[in-house]
């Protein structure tokens, strides 16, 4: 089983290039989220789906934007981008929107910015 | 708004020797509690989680973990390291209303010496 696959596994932009990270589960899960994590601060919630059609910010939403194309597929984009985002980005997911069900995580996609 | 303090971001213990991870939380309520591991370049994987009941909770690979409300702690432990334990660890919590959104610590680093 894949779990929770997200592509570019690596990427260098400069700044004020645009891109788009892709996340597909396969789990059949209700719930997306992406997370940044950076040295020293754990990871940080950019952006959440708790189910088909509904996004909602984070933490730390600003210079993001998220699309749930569906069911299985959760994007995060930067529209312009800024050293500041350069860090390790992961997508998860979970089958219940509340609870104590635990969340998948993909392998991140290393993000530099120059 | 939720906090996690993981006291340590680098602890280092030797083989066959107690492993002992701080976890503190604020929140007044008792939130669902996570530990997470995470192995070079790779995701999170869940160790394991509190939610209701035991307030001793054995995970994957011989950890556990206890839930204390007076002390707001969910310390983990492992009896006798060993080198493959060598790996970040995190410790999450959730509100137990509304969309799981996970709040992480820092995260410590675990060291294994021979």
């Amino acid at each position: 089983n894949a779990g929770v696959t997200q592509t570019p596994k690596f990427q260098v932009l400069k700044t004020g290039q645009s891109m788009t990270l892709q996340c597909a589960q396969d789990m059949n899960h209700n719930s997306m989220y992406w997370y940044r994590q950076d040295p020293g601060m754990g990871l940080r919630l950019i952006y959440y789906s708790a189910s088909e059609g509904t996004t909602d910010k984070g933490e730390v939403p600003n210079g993001y934007n998220v699309s749930r194309l569906n069911k299985r597929e959760f994007s995060l984009r930067l529209e312009s981008a800024a050293p500041s985002q350069t860090s390790v980005y992961f997508c998860a997911s979970t089958w219940a929107v509340v609870g104590n069900q635990p969340q998948h995580f993909g392998d991140g996609t290393r993000l530099s910015i120059l | 708004a939720q906090s996690v303090t993981q006291l340590g971001s680098h602890v280092s213990v030797s083989e066959g020797a107690l492993v002992l991870l701080r976890c503190n939380y604020s929140s007044s309520v008792p939130p669902y509690l996570f530990w997470y591991v995470q192995y070079p370049n790779q995701g999170l994987q869940l160790l394991l989680k509190y939610t209701t009941g035991a307030t001793l909770v054995k995970g994957i690979n011989g950890f556990e973990a206890e839930f204390k409300k007076s002390e707001t702690s969910f310390h983990l432990t492992k009896p006798s390291a060993h080198m493959s334990d060598a790996a970040e660890y995190f410790c999450a919590v959730s509100d137990q209303g509304g969309a799981q959104k996970l709040v992480f610590g820092q995260g410590t680093r675990l060291t294994i010496n021979p």
